[in-house]
């Protein structure tokens, strides 16, 4: 069936770290792929995303590229700082027969630490 | 513009009671969806709106939930005879009609304690 698999957390890096949290899925169709972001106290909101296969999407220096041939949507940040400690949820929607559900990876927490 | 609302934030109850969770969604979103995301996990489809009629209701996990949208604006998923295990968030998210593609924007949602 339809799924996302993501990297387990909790991640904790220094400020200034580079940043990858692991996001790979299962999907029939050509799904949209998603990264939300739920700070503490606060709901989910969208990070960024991509429609199409090698589509790059980008938000607040996060990226995260859409790769078909690996089944991939990696989240990366050059440069972390404490104010992105989070949870992480990367996501897919539009695949075949579920168009408008989301379906949600388990999360990844991240602690940045000065 | 405003975002996604829903009310209560919380909500106590006790097992076997019935209770009420609204969402009001942002203004021309005709597309709604509930999602109930339990601790530690990922938010869990449940249902999905276009307009006034639920278009999937495939994540309702049993016969005690049921979702209206009578208006096609303001939604209310509506839980009979609660029991622990349905102690969640429950988040309300709402998109525009033909850009499901684009994203949905989620309420901050109603974190429900059963007793």
């Amino acid at each position: 069936g339809n799924s996302v698999t993501q990297m387990e957390g909790p991640v904790t890096l220094s400020e200034e770290a580079f940043l990858t949290i692991n996001c790979t899925y299962t999907a029939t169709g050509y799904p949209s792929l998603f990264w939300y972001v739920q700070y503490p106290g606060e709901g989910l909101q969208l990070l960024l995303k991509a429609t199409k296969a090698d589509d790059k999407g980008s938000n607040k220096g996060f990226e995260a590229t859409y790769r078909k041939e690996t089944t991939s949507f990696h989240l990366e940040k050059g440069s972390v700082q404490v104010s992105d400690s989070a949870v992480y949820f990367c996501a897919l929607s539009g695949f075949s027969g579920g168009y408008n559900k989301l379906i949600f990876g388990a999360g990844t927490r991240l602690a940045v630490h000065p | 513009g405003a975002g996604v609302s829903q009310t209560p934030s919380n909500k106590v109850t006790e097992k076997g009671k019935y209770v009420e969770l609204r969402c009001d969604p942002i203004s021309g979103h005709t597309a709604l969806y509930w999602y109930r995301q339990s601790l530690g996990q990922g938010p869990e489809f449940l249902i999905y709106f276009q307009g006034t009629g639920a278009a999937d209701d495939s994540g309702l996990p049993n016969d005690r939930f049921f979702a209206v949208r009578p208006e096609g604006s303001v939604s209310t998923l509506k839980i009979q005879r609660t029991e622990r295990g349905d102690s969640a968030v429950y988040l309300c998210a709402s998109s525009l009609a033909g850009r499901e593609r684009e994203g949905q924007f989620f309420g901050p949602g109603t974190r429900l304690t059963v007793l």
